[in-house]
């Protein structure tokens, strides 16, 4: 199996601040690879697939980018309601790994 | 209105079985690849399975030894998981979610989850 690994683990930030995740896959996967957002007792949101690629009505200020084994999350002017759990997963017809996931917490 | 909705859930003693149902609606069920994913209280996503729109194709993360079965109805828009031999660290949330394999599109659509409990 395929593993995501995430870091940071929890992400301490401001509103307005620049932040990066960054998810890194143990083999190449091309860019099968997606973002999700889960607030607490909420269900994941689809933010990025295909690495960059941004989900319908998802605000620009989330991007993806990476390609092979190394991709990152960027939100660029973080929000309020951006404070969440975010994670990565490598996805094709036969597998669904996801990263541990990286929160995001108010500094 | 599109939507998935879970059931099945429950308390199960360990060695217990358990079948989770997902209805789906609001879509045409039998064109998508659907898919389980589960979340132990407090940690991270786990994927665990996905089908393909005919149910020939099967695929289970290979940490779950068997003991998982995926299965689903065309006929009536419906998502299955039985779960055997069940463990106390099967204690979940399950979500049943859309699989746009055919345009690359992992789970965009999630319904809000039954929770798995095991204890005795």
């Amino acid at each position: 199996d395929i593993q995501m690994t995430q870091s940071p683990s929890t992400l301490s930030a401001s509103v307005g601040d620049i932040i990066t995740i960054t998810c890194r896959a143990s083999q190449t996967i091309n860019n099968w690879l997606a973002w999700y957002q889960q607030k607490p007792g909420k269900v994941p949101k689809l933010l990025i697939y295909k690495a960059s690629t941004l989900e319908s009505g998802v605000p620009s200020r989330f991007s993806g980018s990476g390609y092979g084994t190394t991709f990152t999350l960027t939100i660029g002017g973080l929000q309020p309601d951006d404070f969440a759990t975010y994670y990565c997963q490598h996805y094709n017809s036969y597998s669904g790994t996801f990263g541990q996931g990286t929160k995001v917490e108010m500094k | 209105q599109v939507q998935l909705v879970e059931s099945g859930g429950g308390l199960v003693k360990p060695g217990g079985s358990l079948r989770l149902s997902c209805a789906a609606s609001g879509f045409p069920f039998s064109a998508y690849y659907m898919s389980w994913i589960r979340q132990a209280p407090g940690q991270g996503l786990e994927w665990v399975s996905h089908i393909s729109t005919t149910g020939i194709t099967i695929h289970y993360a290979d940490s779950l030894e068997g003991r998982f079965i995926i299965s689903r109805d065309n006929d009536k828009n419906s998502l299955h998981l039985q779960i055997n031999n069940l463990r106390a660290d099967d204690t979940a949330m399950y979500y049943c979610a859309r699989f746009r394999w055919g345009e690359d599109i992992p789970f965009d659509l999630w319904g809000q989850g039954t929770m798995v409990t095991v204890s005795s």
